[in-house]
C-alpha cells in the first residue's frame, strides 16, 4: 500500500463548478498534513495547511480525520485558474520544515469555460 | 516567488557521467531537502541537511550524495547516472520552528535529462 493515495484523476469540471479530491495515508503516527499546488512544469507551491478542525481559505476548504486516516480538499466556485496537479502532503513529524514530506502522486484538474 | 534558486534549470547527460545541481536557500532558512520528481509522479524525498550535517534520508543509493554550505546553500550530486535518474529534481528550503504550519518552500527545479 502507498503511504499516501490520492484520486488518480484526471477531474473536468466546468467554471463554478464545486469539486473535492480525497487523500488516504497509511503511517496513523503522521503528525502534519499539507495540500500543496502544482502548475504544469512548474515546482509544488503550498496551498493550505489541513487541521483536525477543519480550515478554510476563501473558497478552499481542508478536512482532516485522523481516525480515518483521510484528508480531503473541497473547492467551491471553481476558476479557470484553478487548473493545476493537487498534491496531497503528510509528515509524519510536527510541521513541515523538516523531515521527509511524503507526497501523494497528485490529482489533475481541468477547469472548463 | 519563494526566493529559492535552483542551477541548472535543464541539463542533458549520458549514462555513466555525473553531475552536481545547485540550491541557493531563502534567505533566514538553515534546512535544504532535495527531492526526486519522475513524470506523472510525486516527488520523492532524498535527503535533508541541517546546519551543514545530513539529517534523514529517503531510499536512494549512496551515488546520489549532498553537501549544505555554511551560507546554507546545498549540492546535489549523482554519479553514475542511469536513465532512471531523468527527473526534475527539487530543491526547498525551511526553517524549524514550534508551529504546525512551518513548511518547505521549493524552488523552480533543475529538469535532468540522461541520454
Amino acid at each position: 500500500r502507498k503511504e499516501v493515495e490520492q484520486d488518480p484523476g484526471p477531474f473536468n469540471v466546468p467554471e463554478g463548478a464545486t469539486v473535492a479530491f480525497n487523500c488516504t495515508y497509511s503511517n496513523s503516527a503522521s503528525q502534519s498534513f499539507f495540500w500543496y499546488r502544482q502548475d504544469c512544469r512548474k515546482e509544488p507551491k503550498l496551498l493550505m495547511s489541513v487541521y483536525s478542525s477543519g480550515n478554510e481559505d476563501g473558497r478552499f476548504t481542508a478536512q482532516l480525520n485522523r481516525a480515518s486516516q483521510y484528508i480531503s480538499l473541497l473547492i467551491r466556485d471553481s476558476k479557470l485558474s484553478d487548473s493545476a496537479t493537487y498534491l496531497c502532503v503528510v509528515n509524519p513529524r510536527y510541521g513541515g520544515s523538516q523531515g521527509n514530506l511524503i507526497f501523494g502522486k497528485g490529482t489533475k484538474l481541468s477547469v472548463k469555460p | 516567488e519563494t526566493g529559492v534558486t535552483q542551477s541548472p534549470t535543464h541539463l542533458i547527460k549520458t549514462r555513466g557521467q555525473q553531475v552536481t545541481l545547485r540550491c541557493s536557500s531563502q534567505s533566514g532558512h538553515n534546512t535544504v531537502s532535495w527531492y526526486q520528481q519522475a513524470l506523472g509522479q510525486g516527488p520523492q524525498f532524498i535527503f535533508q541537511y541541517y546546519r551543514e550535517e545530513e539529517n534523514g534520508r529517503g531510499n536512494f543509493p549512496p551515488r546520489f550524495s549532498g553537501l549544505q554550505f555554511p551560507n546554507y546553500s546545498s549540492e546535489l550530486n549523482v554519479n553514475a547516472l542511469e536513465l532512471d535518474d531523468s527527473a526534475l529534481y527539487l530543491c526547498a528550503s525551511s526553517f524549524p520552528g514550534a508551529f504546525s504550519t512551518d513548511t518547505q518552500y521549493f524552488g523552480p527545479g533543475t529538469r535532468l535529462t540522461v541520454l
